[in-house]
């Protein structure tokens, strides 16, 4: 079973502080995804990145930025919290851009004071 | 206009109900639907995919695609507690690397 962690459930941060979430997945794939979900606008793709190295921004990535050194390692920083980046934050994985399914972590529900 | 629209819901039904969901979308690129589901405080698990029009049977569930109208539906037979959860409509192009474009996701609830 593919299985993707993210490294907390629940964060409790304050405003500007800087924010690490990570996310974690154990089947090589090439294609890694973050999102933020929130009630009535669904998921929106913060970045993305094809492979290691590389990172690409989404639909919402003002206020956040990526980092990917490993394969199986996708991380996303808040480099200064604010109260709109409470949130719902899921982490994503594919195999590759040829394959539809996306495999997601259980999620990160940040809250920002 | 989004991209992609789903009634939010919440969708209340008995159990034993035949549950349809639906998604509209408007970008006629749009190839391959899938139908995500997502229990509270889970991340989305993804339920069936089809590619292109027509129906995809699997067991109480089927998927159907109308790329003419730009309208899917997810319909439930004999709807469970255990289907209790959100719905989440996917789609994507089938050329070069394609994200997946997300409706908001319609609540169900079905009581005993």
């Amino acid at each position: 079973d593919v299985k993707v962690t993210q490294s907390s459930r629940y964060l409790v941060k304050r405003t500007g502080e800087k924010v690490f979430l990570e996310c974690v997945q154990d089947m090589d794939h090439e294609n890694m995804f973050w999102y933020r979900q929130d009630p009535g606008l669904g998921l929106r793709l913060i970045y993305f990145s094809y492979d290691v190295k590389m990172k690409e921004k989404g639909d919402i990535p003002e206020g956040y930025s990526v980092s990917r050194e490993k394969k199986e390692r996708f991380s996303l920083i808040l480099e200064s919290a604010s109260t709109n980046q409470t949130s719902m934050y899921l982490c994503a994985s594919r195999p590759g851009h040829m394959y539809n399914e996306q495999f997601f972590g259980p999620g990160t529900r940040l809250t920002v004071l | 206009q989004k991209e992609v629209e789903q009634d939010p819901g919440p969708l209340s039904v008995p159990e034993g109900a035949i549950v349809s969901l639906n998604c509209t979308y408007s970008n006629s690129a749009f190839q391959y639907f899938m139908w995500y589901r997502q229990y509270s405080r889970k991340g989305p698990e993804l339920l069936m995919y089809t590619y292109s029009s027509g129906n995809k049977e699997d067991g109480r569930f089927t998927a159907q695609v109308d790329k003419s109208s730009k309208y899917i539906s997810l319909f439930i037979r004999d709807s469970q507690p255990s289907d209790s959860a959100t719905y989440l409509c996917a789609m994507k192009g089938n050329t070069g690397f394609q994200k997946l474009v997300f409706g908001t996701g319609t609540r169900l609830l079905v009581s005993p």
